[in-house]
């Protein structure tokens, strides 16, 4: 398994500003994921940050409002951009571990307002 | 249609009942099944992986994976209040780390 924390772990922020959450985990993971779940909706994922290069964007999510950083194995951000009130959502991150195929932990999450 | 389907409840039981969560899907080329336990203001937790058809026992859960009809279920034995959380089923076709997750069900479990 995998410890993983996140900040910040809720935040309330003003439209048109941008913020920068952080994931950091207890031990070298060589995936890790960036999901949005919104009020009443299932997680979706956002992107997968790949370290030593480009993040994979899903469709409906570009790097311009999304950029992500993984400038090591432990440690990755994610900023959303020029925030509208439609942004406001829990941000999670996730990491695979590779000890079992697909097997995912979760952060606790940045519930984020924009106002 | 959403690839993976799962009715959001509330479901409400009382202690001590076997509780049945499931999901449907549509794409066949999932071959990941998992079930994810997420309490209010936490992250999701693993509960069950279970690849390809058959099932999984751990405790007091089972997971069934029938994937003819692309259906599959988490069965919860002698329900606790402590099992009260939003459950999430979740699937991925094994190539990409992907996992596509249905809507989750919010169950609660009645002392």
């Amino acid at each position: 398994s995998a410890v993983i924390s996140q900040k910040p772990s809720r935040d309330i922020c003003q439209r048109g500003t941008s913020l920068t959450i952080q994931c950091q985990v207890d031990s070298q993971v060589t995936m890790m994921f960036w999901y949005r779940q919104q009020p009443g909706q299932s997680l979706t994922l956002i992107a997968t940050a790949n370290q030593g290069s480009e993040a994979t964007y899903e469709s409906g999510f570009v790097i311009d409002k999304f950029p992500i950083s993984r400038p090591n194995l432990t440690f990755s951000t994610l900023t959303v951009s020029n925030m509208s009130p439609e942004d406001s959502s829990i941000y999670l991150c996730s990491v695979e571990t590779g000890e079992k195929v697909y097997e995912q932990y979760f952060g606790p999450g940045t519930r984020l307002t924009v106002t | 249609q959403k690839e993976v389907e799962q009715d959001p409840g509330p479901l409400s039981v009382p202690e001590g009942a076997i509780v049945s969560l499931n999901c449907t899907y549509s794409n066949s080329a999932f071959q990941y099944f998992m079930w994810y336990r997420q309490y209010s203001r936490k992250g999701p937790e693993l509960l069950m992986y279970t690849y390809s058809s058959g099932n999984k026992e751990d405790g007091r859960f089972t997971a069934q994976v029938d994937k003819s009809s692309k259906y599959i279920s988490l069965f919860i034995r002698d329900s606790q209040p402590s099992d009260s959380a939003t459950y999430l089923c979740a699937m991925s076709a094994g190539n990409t780390g992907k996992l596509i997750f249905g809507q989750g069900t919010t169950l609660q479990v009645k002392p």
